[in-house]
């Protein structure tokens, strides 16, 4: 069975503070697929990256980078100088079957960011 | 142009009761699903359809009623409304064939319904 685990509740940093979210996923099957949404305080779901199970090349996009490690079964991702515009909750998911029927997510971490 | 629209957007109710809300796409996308985000913000699928066909019922209790008309629609029905059915409910959208896409679920804004 498929499982998402994210087990920072809340993290709290200081503006300009890097700071890393933790993902660790369970999955039977060897093709898998992974991503990142954000949930700002306005409430809508925003996509922020899909990583395949067999792409394992980290990825940067602005302050934004994934670290995927299939060794670990681990997703993080890292915001390099925080900005308080990145205060949202963020959901790590998980889909195991192409279509994506059926993507389930992680409880969610929410970020702090202070001015 | 909302790519995933759903309505309405608040809705309060008093328990027992029955209300649907509706969802719509213009992404052309086959597949639609619902999810539900409780007080704590933990989202859990309900539904999702393939070309208006039921793929997958995540054990939702019979009271829940998805209906698709088209592949654009997937409309949530609820009869007699408990407490326990207080939360967001989140239409969203995807592609069905990943190797065109980024395999991303596109979301609706949301529909907060609130039982008395």
């Amino acid at each position: 069975a498929q499982k998402v685990t994210q087990a920072q509740t809340e993290i709290s940093v200081v503006e300009k503070e890097d700071v890393t979210l933790d993902c660790v996923y369970e999955t039977r099957d060897t093709t898998y697929y992974l991503f990142w949404y954000k949930q700002p305080p306005s409430g809508e779901l925003v996509f922020l990256i899909r990583r395949n199970s067999f792409d394992e090349q980290n990825e940067i996009s602005g302050r934004y980078s994934w670290n995927f490690q299939k060794s670990t079964s681990s997703f993080n991702f890292t915001i390099t100088a925080s900005q308080v515009v990145d205060s949202a909750v963020y959901f790590c998911a998980l889909s195991e079957d192409a279509g994506g029927f059926k993507t389930i997510f992680g409880a969610g971490t929410r970020l702090f960011v202070k001015a | 142009d909302t790519a995933v629209s759903q309505t309405p957007k608040y809705l309060v109710t008093q328990m027992g009761n029955d209300k649907s809300i509706k969802c719509e796409q213009n992404l052309g996308h086959d597949t639609m699903y619902w999810y539900k985000q409780d007080s704590k913000k933990f989202l859990k699928i309900m539904f999702s359809y393939n070309n208006k066909e039921l793929i997958i019922n995540e054990t939702v209790p019979n009271r829940f009623s998805p209906k698709s008309p088209d592949k654009a629609h997937l409309n949530l029905h609820i009869n007699s409304l408990e407490l326990g059915d207080s939360a967001v409910y989140f239409c969203a959208s995807s592609q069905d064939v990943w190797d065109a896409s980024t395999g991303e679920l596109f979301f609706g804004e949301g529909s907060r319904l609130t039982v008395l």
